[in-house]
């Protein structure tokens, strides 16, 4: 399968833990994104990388939050000192410049901070 | 600020009825409108897309009508089938130099068998 893949795909979490997620997004894509999603709403845009370049940051992107992508390849979002109100379906996307720009979701990670 | 409002929260038809939804957005920037279906549990999947040069986008049963000076476009799902029961999300985007998909709210669909 070649589509884009996320890891975990669900996390159960104490308050005040830090969790991270993986995506591993297409493998021809240079640019990812990873949005927050909870129950009822839209995906909200979170940050965005083209290669290893984090370009945009969201207001709704804390402190607590940091993305990286080190080689240009995988990306990682990691949440320090977890709340409850970071309960939520994370979600990583990938594009290739060109047509539309369209972007492809993964499955999503699912984080429930109890 | 919602950028792009969406419309009705929830919608029940009947099989082999016509499901329509309907989006508005506000920045006159985005020109690239995307479709996304998704089921409980996964990711959001494009559907259909349609750029404003073209007022109407047909993929098999879904069509894709947009009226740019009213900044609103509509999903329209022919023939709805038990199987389209999901939510489904407009978005907009700028088509170039842009990377930033907006998305509404959702509307969750139930085709009654």
């Amino acid at each position: 399968d070649t589509g884009v893949s996320q890891d975990p795909r669900h996390k159960i979490t104490k308050r005040g833990q830090n969790v991270t997620f993986r995506c591993d997004p297409i493998s021809e894509h240079n640019r990812l994104y990873w949005y927050r999603q909870t129950l009822g709403q839209g995906p909200e845009f979170l940050t965005y990388f083209q290669n290893e370049a984090q370009l945009e940051k969201s207001r709704l992107l804390s402190d607590r939050f940091s993305a990286e992508r080190p080689k240009g390849s995988f990306s990682t979002l990691e949440i320090q000192r977890t709340e409850q109100g970071d309960s939520a379906m994370y979600l990583c996307a990938s594009s290739f410049p060109g047509i539309g720009n369209t972007i492809y979701f993964g499955e999503g990670s699912w984080l429930t901070v109890v | 600020q919602q950028q792009v409002k969406q419309s009705p929260q929830s919608l029940i038809v009947q099989k082999g009825g016509i499901s329509i939804i309907n989006c508005a957005y506000e920045n006159t920037a985005f020109d690239y409108f995307p479709w996304y279906q998704q089921f409980p549990g996964k990711g959001p999947a494009l559907l259909i897309a349609i750029r404003p040069d073209v007022s109407e986008k047909k993929e098999g049963r879904f069509t894709i009508s947009f009226n740019k000076s009213a900044k609103q476009f509509s999903l329209h799902i022919m023939d709805s089938q038990p199987g389209d029961s999901a939510t489904y999300f407009c978005a907009a985007r700028p088509y170039t130099g842009g990377f930033k998909t907006i998305f509404g709210a959702g509307t969750r669909l139930f085709v009654k068998a």
